[in-house]
C-alpha cells in the first residue's frame, strides 16, 4: 500500500458535473498539497494545508475548492470545469510544510469534455 | 516571481555512463533542494534531498549544491536504461510552497 493514495485514478466528466477528488495519506504527516501538471509545464502549486489550515492559495480559480477535514485527507471540489482544466492532479504530503521531503500520490487524470 | 530553471532535454548518454542534470533558482533565500524521478504515466517519486553546501551520496545517486551560484545537480553514476526519466527538481524558500522545475527528460541507451 502506498504512502499517499489518491481515487478516482481516472476522471471524464462534463463542464456542467460536479465531482470530487479524494486524498488519503498514511505516514504521519502533517502538511497536504494539491499540484495540477499539464502537458508541457512545471507541476504547478494549488493549494496547501498544514495541520489542516490552508497556508497557500496559488491564485487557483474559485471553481476549484479544496477541503481537508483532518491532516490525514485532502479533497479538491470540482464544479463547472472548463476543457483546459484536463490535467493530471497531484496530492502530495509532508512532515510539517515545504521545507519537509514531499511524497506523492499516483495521482487522478481528468478530463473535461 | 521564483523560478526553477532545467534543460527539458532529452539528455541522451550510453548505459554505464554518468548522466548529469543541472537546475538553477532565483531565489536566494531557498533553503531545501529536492530531486524527484517521474516515469512517464506516473507521479513524481523522491529520489535525493540536499540541504547544505556540498554533494550528498546515495547509492548510483549524488545531489551537489552550490547555494552562492544558486546551483543543484543530480549525477547519475553507472546509467541504466530503467533510469530513463524525467528528472525534476524542486526548491523550498522555507515557506510552505515546493517550485518545480519543467524537468529534464534523460534516455539511457544501451
Amino acid at each position: 500500500e502506498t504512502g499517499v493514495t489518491q481515487t478516482p485514478r481516472h476522471l471524464v466528466m462534463g463542464m456542467t458535473n460536479k465531482k470530487s477528488l479524494k486524498c488519503e495519506q498514511h505516514l504521519g504527516h502533517n502538511a497536504m498539497y494539491w499540484y495540477k501538471q499539464s502537458a508541457k509545464k512545471p507541476l504547478e502549486l494549488m493549494f496547501v494545508y498544514n495541520f489542516k489550515e490552508q497556508t497557500e492559495n496559488n491564485s487557483v480559480p474559485s471553481r476549484f475548492s479544496p477541503e481537508c477535514p483532518n491532516s490525514s485527507h485532502l479533497f479538491l471540489h470540482l464544479h463547472t470545469l472548463q476543457p483546459e482544466d484536463s490535467a493530471l492532479y497531484l496530492c502530495a504530503s509532508s512532515l510539517a510544510g515545504g521545507r519537509d521531503e514531499a511524497f506523492f500520490g499516483q495521482g487522478t487524470r481528468l478530463t473535461v469534455v | 516571481q521564483k523560478e526553477v530553471e532545467q534543460n527539458s532535454g532529452p539528455l541522451s548518454v550510453p548505459e554505464g555512463a554518468i548522466a548529469s542534470l543541472n537546475c538553477t533558482y532565483s531565489d536566494r533565500g531557498s533553503q531545501s533542494f529536492f530531486w524527484y524521478r517521474q516515469y512517464s504515466g506516473k507521479s513524481p517519486e523522491l529520489i535525493m534531498s540536499i540541504y547544505s553546501n556540498g554533494d550528498k551520496e546515495d547509492g548510483r545517486f549524488t545531489a551537489q549544491l552550490n547555494k552562492a551560484s544558486q546551483y543543484v545537480s543530480l549525477l547519475i553514476r553507472d546509467s541504466q536504461p530503467s533510469d530513463s526519466a524525467t528528472y525534476l527538481c524542486a526548491v523550498n524558500d522555507n515557506t510552505d510552497k515546493l517550485i518545480f522545475g519543467t524537468g529534464t527528460r534523460l534516455q539511457v541507451f544501451p
